[in-house]
């Protein structure tokens, strides 16, 4: 069976840094494309970053750029996103996905920037 | 802001059919695949359609999607209690190497 589960959300201050870890389990890690989504409270969803299967390319929101990593570590079968220089808009849950044709998602870790 | 454009809300009796339009642009839609995603409140979305109108593993043929040009449609037909959700549509953006979820739109059922 094929599991995404997201941690490391919390309450971080703006100018913060957070890293969220995505562990995956029930399919062959390496082989796909992963992503991050995120949802402010109350709005729609936001894609954030991918990065495809051996860790070598990886694509950004704007909104993002600069800011944020993507990586994975295909030995421990972990996604993770680090975050920088957080802000308040950057509030939201953020959920990690395989390939956007399969379907998996995460359920998703709650991420607030506040003071 | 969100590049896909997509009906703030919908809604029909239970039994009936509801249409959602996603409208885009040749950057995303009119050439790539589109997506559909249905969000129940507090929960991870859930993919309904993809490739334009494939249905994966376990959704009902009751959803269904088409794409024409630079736009999408989902259908939802024999309307249920439990549809009541919000629904994203979904694409790839080729100028902007980036992906894209539209505005999203919530179906009430009345």
């Amino acid at each position: 069976e094929v599991q995404l589960v997201e941690s490391g959300g919390g309450l971080v201050q703006p100018g913060g840094s957070l890293r969220l870890s995505c562990a995956a389990s029930g399919f062959t890690f390496s082989s796909y494309w992963m992503h991050w989504v995120r949802q402010a409270p109350g709005k729609g969803l936001v894609w954030v970053s991918r990065i495809n299967g051996d860790g070598g390319f990886m694509n950004y929101a704007d909104s993002v750029k600069g800011r944020f990593t993507i990586s994975r570590d295909n030995a421990k079968n972990t996604l993770y996103l680090q975050m920088n220089s957080l802000r308040a808009e950057d509030t939201a849950v953020y959920y990690c996905a395989r390939d956007f044709n399969s379907g998996y998602w995460g359920q998703g870790t709650l991420v607030t920037v506040s003071s | 802001q969100s590049v896909l454009t997509q009906p703030p809300s919908v809604s029909a009796a239970p039994g009936q059919k509801v249409t959602i339009s996603c409208s885009g642009s040749s950057s995303n839609i009119g050439n790539n695949y589109v997506s559909w995603y249905q969000q129940l409140p507090g929960t991870a979305p859930k993919l309904l359609i993809y490739e334009n109108n494939k249905r994966p593993s376990g959704i009902p043929d009751r959803f269904s999607g088409s794409k024409s040009g630079t736009s999408a449609t989902l259908g939802i037909t024999g309307l249920q209690t439990g549809d009541e959700a919000d629904y994203y549509c979904a694409a790839w953006d080729g100028s902007l190497s980036a992906y894209v979820f539209g505005t999203g739109t919530k179906v009430t059922v009345l």
